[in-house]
């Protein structure tokens, strides 16, 4: 099955800072998603990319379909931001999501 | 609009005991899916509904997991026996139609002791 790879795994940002979340993954996919996970468990969507470049507010989020990777621009983080990002494609086969293992983000005060 | 809600949103049961796991989906979802996090693991497929019927069930790890969709609306996820290492959280997601975006439930954490 695909392989999903996130990086870094842990990510600690002062308040303000700008951050990239890095998604690999090992074959073609028909969609992606990206989730944060709050710190009461819920996965919140972020994202639906599969490809190109969409912004919500302070994130945006870019596929690159042919190359197998995706980003997630944090800007001007807040403590809010803390959780864990998840980024899980689709490879078109019974539309199951393959979740990477995440990246675990603190933003300090 | 609601969305997916799962209950309980914990329980906690002994070895051997049998719990069942609710989840409602978006209203008019016609996919739902089961998946679960165990621990220091990622989170992993179980299965994945159309309507009433089970397209895909290749990641239930046991005949001790049943799933059911009775009518295409909820679903239940059922264990019997649990085991230890069944303990974890069950997550459950629904989308309008296939390959399009998956909206996820608030989870359930199980703990089996």
């Amino acid at each position: 099955g695909i392989q999903v790879e996130q990086s870094p795994p842990d990510l600690i940002l002062q308040e303000g800072a700008n951050s990239t979340l890095r998604c690999n993954f090992s074959d073609s996919v028909n969609n992606l998603q990206w989730f944060h996970q709050n710190p009461w468990g819920q996965l919140i969507n972020l994202f639906y990319i599969p490809s190109g470049t969409k912004q919500n507010g302070r994130l945006s989020a870019t596929t690159v379909a042919t190359e197998r990777y995706s980003l997630l621009y944090i800007s001007s983080s807040q403590t809010t931001d803390s959780g864990v990002y998840f980024c899980a494609p689709d490879t078109g086969a019974n539309s199951k999501l393959t979740f990477g293992k995440g990246i675990t983000l603190s933003v300090r005060p | 609009e609601a969305g997916v809600t799962q209950f309980p949103s914990h329980s906690v049961i002994e070895k051997g005991q049998t719990v069942t796991l609710r989840c409602d989906p978006i209203s008019g979802h016609d996919n739902l899916y089961w998946y679960r996090r165990v621990m220091g693991k990622e989170i992993k497929f179980l299965l994945h509904f159309v309507k009433e019927s089970k397209q895909d069930e290749s990641g239930m790890p046991n005949n001790r997991f049943l799933a059911e969709r009775t009518g295409g609306t909820y679903s239940t996820l059922k264990v019997q026996p649990a085991e230890l290492e069944d303990s974890g959280v069950y997550f459950c997601a629904s989308s309008l139609i296939m390959d399009t975006e998956a909206f996820f439930g608030q989870g359930t954490r199980l703990t089996v002791v």
